[in-house]
């Protein structure tokens, strides 16, 4: 139980154009999913925390209009990187916490296995 | 904003050696959690550390966290090839809220 799937794996996009990533969880429900960046061999940044019907908190530094999240449902997560350039080449990982139902542990939060953006 | 630094960055073994990261925030966590990523892959959760001096233990990977909840340390005994990969700590701040701040990560390399 508690997967998390990212879609698609890999892209590769054209300077200028817009990038959708979806996040599902597919066996629980999630109450809250966090989007975060990883450069390689580097850390993981968050970019914002997403939590259904309302909007993303966003972290310091991070473009709202840029990196556009919408969090449909308790089990979708979309970010859509617009108007993409190359600086927004790297890892994207969404990963979705289940909250207090469901029986799984309250704290532990699922990680999804990644989005490789590559602008061009 | 708070920081989360590890040490070292990168560490190469032998195969039956033991490895130690530690794990240092600026500012006094809630809790505290451990995730190991591998190469191409994404972060899978290993365990949360609570309490103040809380030690637990996975096999051959035990893990503490200080007393005075700012640090935490993981080690691993007689490494094998298979703990190739880079061991993040995670910090939360306030009890209830669920960001995590990620620490910079330990690269751990073992060789055969």
């Amino acid at each position: 139980g508690a997967v998390v799937s990212q879609h698609p794996s890999r892209v590769i996009c054209k300077s200028g154009t817009s990038v959708k990533i979806e996040c599902r969880s597919l066996d629980f429900q999630a109450t809250t999913m966090f989007w975060y960046r990883q450069f390689p061999k580097k850390s993981l940044m968050l970019m914002a925390t997403s939590n259904e019907g309302s909007k993303a908190t966003y972290e310091q530094g991070v473009e709202k209009d840029k990196f556009l999240i919408n969090h449909a449902s308790l089990t979708l997560s979309t970010l859509t990187v617009t108007s993409a350039h190359p600086e927004d080449s790297s890892f994207y990982i969404c990963s979705a916490y289940p909250g207090l139902a469901g029986g799984l542990p309250p704290y532990e939060q699922y990680f999804g296995p990644g989005t490789r953006l590559t602008v061009t | 904003g708070q920081q989360v630094m590890q040490i070292p960055q990168y560490q190469h073994v032998q195969e039956g050696e033991d490895f130690t990261t530690y794990c240092n925030s600026s500012t006094t966590l809630s809790n505290i959690q451990w995730y190991k990523q591998r190469p191409g892959g994404h972060p899978v959760f290993l365990i949360q550390l609570v309490k103040s001096g809380e030690v637990k233990k996975q096999k051959r990977l035990t893990f503490q966290f200080g007393e005075a909840k700012k640090n935490s340390s993981l080690h691993i005994t007689a490494t094998q090839t298979t703990d190739v990969g880079t061991y993040f700590c995670a910090g939360r701040r306030y009890t209830g809220f669920q960001k995590l701040v990620f620490g910079t990560g330990t690269r751990l390399l073992v060789s055969p």
